[in-house]
């Protein structure tokens, strides 16, 4: 079975651009998370959504980050204008929620350069 | 939200050698998970401890989930260049959350050759 996918796997843009990292998460999961990670702050949720819907997005820096899941089987994370500080992995993960403590499967993540 | 504390940040040894790294909290836990990182990869589960005092192993590694279920322990025996990675302990954040998790920081393992 194909796990999360995300594209693209690496991006490097120039600050003022931006840039659109997208998610297909487990077919059949119900929960999709989206977290960054780097050195200095470890690995941080950033929304995360139940059944498409947008349950929290306390994560997420400012105006500049927006989630959408129009469908089951997608997500996007954008990111207008991009700065050099949100240089960073971006993960996507998914997971099926039926109450208790679920796996996260996460993707191979988005590395992204922000110049 | 719960606050998670892993120690050694970094861990650095040579192949061969045992190796424990802690997650530790001032509340209960529900449950806790461990996961690795391999360079340039995404987490990945490696354990569910659920009740306290419990033990989980898998191959070289053991999991030990404190008796008060507010600490947790993982021991590598005989390390090798591939238990490498980043190792993250992980529990439910609280109240209705679907599934989301509270993350340590991590503690990064390189095993030399």
């Amino acid at each position: 079975d194909a796990g999360v996918i995300q594209s693209p796997r690496h991006e490097v843009t120039e600050m003022g651009q931006e840039v659109t990292l997208r998610c297909k998460p487990i077919s059949g999961h119900n929960s999709l998370f989206w977290y960054r990670q780097t050195m200095m702050r470890g690995l941080e949720l950033l929304i995360y959504f139940n059944n498409n819907v947008p349950i929290d997005d306390s994560g997420m820096p400012e105006d500049r980050f927006s989630a959408k899941m129009p469908n089951a089987s997608f997500s996007t994370l954008k990111i207008q204008p991009s700065e050099p500080r949100d240089s960073a992995v971006y993960f996507c993960a998914s997971s099926l929620d039926t109450g208790g403590l679920k796996t996260q499967y996460f993707g191979p993540g988005t590395r992204l350069l922000v110049l | 939200t719960q606050l998670l504390e892993q120690s050694p940040q970094f861990l650095s040894i040579q192949e061969g050698e045992n190796l424990t790294v802690y997650c530790n909290s001032s509340s209960v836990f529900s449950s806790l998970q461990w996961y690795r990182q391999e360079p340039g990869e995404g987490p990945v589960l490696l354990v569910t401890v659920v009740t306290g005092g419990e033990v989980k192993k898998l191959k070289r590694l053991t999991f030990q989930f404190g008796d008060a279920r507010k600490d947790s322990s993982l021991h590598i025996t005989a390390a090798q260049p591939g238990d490498t990675g980043l190792y993250l302990c992980a529990t439910r954040a609280g109240g209705t959350s679907y599934g989301k998790l509270t993350f340590g920081q991590g503690t990064i393992l390189t095993v030399h050759p």
